[in-house]
């Protein structure tokens, strides 16, 4: 069975600060595919990376960093120096086996405010 | 990415109708898919859509309640059938993108109240 916990339903920072979102996942098989999605107000899914099983290469991109840590089966997703429009839910997602489907987490609802 | 829209965007509909929601991709596109977002809640996939053939439901999502169309690369309908105030939901449609079904682009979605 696939499972992805995002154990913080809403983190509330001050603009500035680093935050990290926690994500964790379960699959029995052995290749498998990592997501985030960022979904801001207006309700539009922005993808933001994906990471295959055997990659675990932490990415940067801006001040945007992900830790893919199999051995915890934790994809965290760090923002740095946070910005009042990243304020969003972000969701961490599973494709793992056949077929299309994408197993996504509850979401994570950042508010940063001023 | 491609650029995926949907329409319509929102609509306030009364119990026991149905709604079609369309999705409109600007280039070709082997696989597209509906999700379902219910308030506060996450993503859950309810089918994919195949041009040429019937959509693939997931467990939970019946062909009945959700009759999907794939008429080309570029289009889909999603219909919600007799509706209930269950049925309120954020419905998105997604695309694969160059990785294939790995990497899936969102419409902006359709806000659905049944009231």
């Amino acid at each position: 069975a696939q499972k992805v916990t995002q154990a913080q339903t809403e983190i509330s920072v001050v603009e500035k600060e680093d935050v990290t979102l926690d994500c964790v996942y379960e699959t029995r098989d052995t290749t498998y595919y990592l997501f985030w999605y960022k979904q801001p107000p207006s309700g539009e899914l922005v993808f933001l990376i994906r990471r295959n099983s055997f990659d675990e290469q932490n990415e940067i991109s801006g001040r945007y960093s992900w830790n893919f840590q199999k051995s915890t089966s934790s994809f965290n997703f760090t923002i740095t120096a946070s910005q009042v429009v990243d304020s969003a839910v972000y969701f961490c997602a599973l494709k793992s086996g056949g077929g299309n489907k994408l197993t996504f987490g509850t979401g994570t609802q950042l508010k940063v405010e001023l | 990415s491609a650029v995926i829209s949907q329409k319509p965007s929102r609509d306030i509909c009364q119990r026991g109708t149905s709604l079609t929601i369309q999705c409109q991709v600007d280039s070709q596109v082997t696989m597209m898919f509906w999700y379902r977002q219910q308030p506060g809640q996450s993503l859950t996939l309810i089918a994919t859509a195949n041009q040429g053939s019937e959509a693939t439901y997931e467990s939970g999502f019946v062909i009945d309640k959700f009759p999907i169309s794939r008429p080309n690369l570029t289009f889909s309908t999603l219909t919600v059938s007799n509706m209930s105030p269950e049925d309120s939901s954020i419905y998105l449609c997604s695309v694969a993108g160059a990785g294939g079904p790995y990497e899936q682009y969102f419409g902006p979605g359709t806000r659905l109240t049944v009231t």
